[in-house]
């Protein structure tokens, strides 16, 4: 089955930890995204990436950080420097060209204690 | 900077009840519009997009959506909803950055009541 697989779902973490959420997609999208979503916030993009070994800062990316290294992965790092890290992140992908549909994972629910 | 506005955060619907989610978009130049949905435990998906023609725009489950420009809203309706309509919905515009770089509502979570 083709789709985006993130893990893990549920991660909790002590205050002052990096923790890497890990998104996987088998659907040979180029354009890859992560996305926070807060109770009535929505979703917020955090970064993205059009293409690989390169990405670009979304509106919310302080105390984030990415890599692509592969065409199929694009692993998110939640750093301590994030002061509000606790949210639901959620990773999409996107063919070539415009279509404006993203693909999205089923979502990462992070908990910070 | 761009923003998407959906009024009503929590709507409860009667089964066969008619339904119309309100979307504002702030931007002046040309625009594509989206409607996604997420229903309880899966994945978010397209239920409708507008880049072109046709303001009226027909998607998945009998959802459409009118584009409004001077108005700048791109409401969803559908006229008689159904319990497994229950979902929470997203309006959202490409961002200046184009290339699929979405801009998301807060999100409207409706309940359908059989």
């Amino acid at each position: 089955d083709g789709g985006i697989t993130q893990s893990p779902k549920y991660l909790f973490r002590k205050e002052g930890q990096n923790v890497t959420l890990s998104c996987e997609q088998n659907l040979n999208h180029d354009a890859m995204y992560w996305y926070r979503q807060d109770p009535g916030q929505g979703l917020r993009l955090i970064y993205y990436s059009q293409i690989v070994n390169d990405f670009q800062k979304g509106d919310i990316a302080e105390g984030y950080s990415v890599s692509r290294e592969k065409k199929e992965s694009f692993p998110l790092t939640v750093t301590s420097a994030q002061k509000n890290p606790t949210a639901f992140y959620l990773c999409a992908s996107s063919g070539t060209g415009y279509t404006g549909e993203l693909f999205f994972g089923e979502g990462s629910r992070l908990t910070v204690l | 900077a761009q923003s998407v506005s959906q009024h009503n955060h929590h709507v409860i619907l009667s089964e066969a009840a008619s339904l119309e989610l309100g979307c504002n978009y702030s931007y002046g130049g040309t625009v594509n519009l989206f409607w996604y949905v997420q229903y309880p435990g899966q994945h978010l998906q397209l239920l409708l997009k507008y880049f072109s023609g046709d303001p009226l725009v027909k998607g998945i489950k009998g959802f459409e959506a009118e584009f409004i420009k001077s108005k700048f809203s791109f409401n969803l309706r559908k006229p008689s909803v159904q319990w497994s309509d229950t979902a929470e919905y997203f309006c959202a515009v490409n961002g200046p950055g184009g290339y699929n770089k979405l801009i998301f509502g807060a999100g409207t979570r409706l309940a359908v009541h059989p």
